[in-house]
């Protein structure tokens, strides 16, 4: 089946310490986003690519920092400047008709 | 001002009447709307999406769009105990289809 794989699904982070989210997809998309998701707040943008080797910055890029090295794939990394990480992370692929969604990481610093 | 505005409810409706929703934007250019279902701890699922002025229905759900009010609905007909869920609406800010998303509207429908 094609789809969007996020790994994991939980993950924990200590203070200092970069992480690495895993997103994959097999759905052949060009344009990839990853969101962060805090209770009672809507989704914000961190960053998308919309063709390997190309990337911008979302509305909340400071701290976290991507690669799209593949159409595959697209990690994210938070980086010990992310002064509050504790999220729920969702990366997403475009079709015609809006966003796929991943089943998302929550990451929680420890 | 946000971009997508929301009732963050939570919205309590019987089963078997009518939940609405509403979502209001601020970017009059924009073009796309979508709504979301987002049962708790899981991501969001894609039910609707609309871009032309007026109504569209898909089954139990009508997405109603007024770009000149800048304002977008959702009907969820018949309510079921399943469709507890939290709501969000998204609206395409351009062509590179960055969305922004509502803060969610939560319902319950009580059996």
């Amino acid at each position: 089946d094609g789809g969007i794989t996020q790994s994991p699904k939980y993950l924990f982070r200590k203070e200092g310490q970069n992480v690495t989210l895993s997103c994959e997809q097999n759905l052949n998309h060009d344009a990839m986003y990853w969101y962060r998701q805090d209770p009672g707040q809507g989704l914000r943008l961190i960053y998308y690519s919309q063709i390997v080797n190309d990337f911008q910055k979302g509305d909340i890029a400071e701290g976290y920092s991507v690669s799209r090295e593949k159409k595959e794939s697209f990690p994210l990394t938070v980086t010990s400047a992310q002064k509050n990480p504790t999220a729920f992370y969702l990366c997403a692929s475009i079709t015609s008709y809006g966003y796929t969604f991943g089943s998302g990481t929550r990451l929680t610093v420890v | 001002q946000k971009e997508v505005e929301q009732n963050s409810g939570p919205l309590s409706v019987p089963e078997g009447a009518i939940a609405s929703l509403n979502c209001t934007y601020s970017d009059r250019g924009s073009q796309s709307f979508f709504w979301y279902r987002q049962y708790s701890g899981k991501s969001p699922e894609l039910i609707m999406f609309i871009y032309s002025n007026g109504d569209k229905e898909d089954g139990r759900f009508t997405a109603q769009l007024n770009k000149a009010s800048q304002y977008v609905s959702l009907l969820i007909r018949d309510s079921q105990p399943s469709d507890s869920a939290t709501y969000l609406c998204a609206v395409n800010r351009g062509n590179d289809y960055k969305l922004s998303f509502g803060a969610g509207t939560t319902v319950t429908v009580r059996a």
